[in-house]
């Protein structure tokens, strides 16, 4: 269970085109999302807090016209990269939030897609 | 502001050997994870710890937290090859949903 794929896996397009990325929980439904990104041997940073239903929550820094996230339904978050430019290339990687259970406790986790290489001529 | 950091950075080992990753975090935390990553590829979680003193065991990895001290560690025991990946701790401060990662741990272990 809690399994998230991403489409693409690995995309390449010029300088100035948009990109759109799609984050899917399968088998289980997902009212907050996240997206990261990471550039090569370096840790996750999170862009944004993708939520079911209203606007994307953005961290200092990230663009948010530049990033558009969509969350409409509860198995998908998207993410487009505007008019991307060689320095946005990187890895992308989403992941889908549930609620688990651990003996009395109950916890949120994060369940991790397999990520989409970004990469901009 | 929640701050994580692991240590070492960079693990060159022989297999056979044991050692243990450090991770250590700024501010309270409700709950700390532990994933591990190949090269290319996302996230693949190892371990959640959700209270003072847990340990968790899997194969040759063993994770503990230490609340009070604001440490968790990721133990290996006896390395093998296959081990071979960068190991991440993420930690969720109290009161918030944010995973925020630590650095990063690139082991290598040789044959």
């Amino acid at each position: 269970g809690a399994v998230v794929s991403q489409h693409p896996s690995w995309v390449i397009c010029k300088s100035g085109t948009s990109v759109k990325i799609e984050c899917r929980s399968l088998d289980f439904q997902a009212t907050t999302m996240f997206w990261y990104r990471q550039f090569p041997k370096q840790s996750l940073m999170l862009m944004a807090t993708s939520n079911e239903g209203s606007k994307a929550t953005y961290e200092q820094g990230v663009e948010k016209d530049k990033f558009l996230i969509n969350h409409a339904s509860l198995t998908l978050s998207t993410l487009t990269v505007t008019s991307a430019h060689p320095e946005d290339s990187s890895f992308y990687i989403c992941s889908a939030r549930e609620r688990r259970r651990e003996g009395l406790m109950s916890y949120n986790e994060q369940f991790f897609g397999p990520g989409t290489r970004l990469t901009v001529l | 502001e929640l701050k994580v950091e692991q240590n070492p950075l960079f693990l060159s080992m022989q297999e056979g050997k044991n050692y243990t990753i450090y991770c250590n975090y700024s501010t309270t935390s409700d709950r700390l994870y532990w994933y591990r990553q190949d090269p290319g590829k996302s996230l693949e979680s190892l371990f959640v710890l959700l209270s003072n003193g847990a340990v968790k065991q899997e194969g040759r990895l063993m994770a503990s937290l230490d609340t009070k001290a604001r440490l968790s560690t990721l133990h290996i025991t006896a390395a093998v090859h296959d081990l071979s990946a960068t190991y991440f701790c993420a930690v969720v401060g109290s009161g918030t949903y944010k995973y925020i990662f630590g650095t990063g741990t690139r082991l290598k272990v040789l044959a």
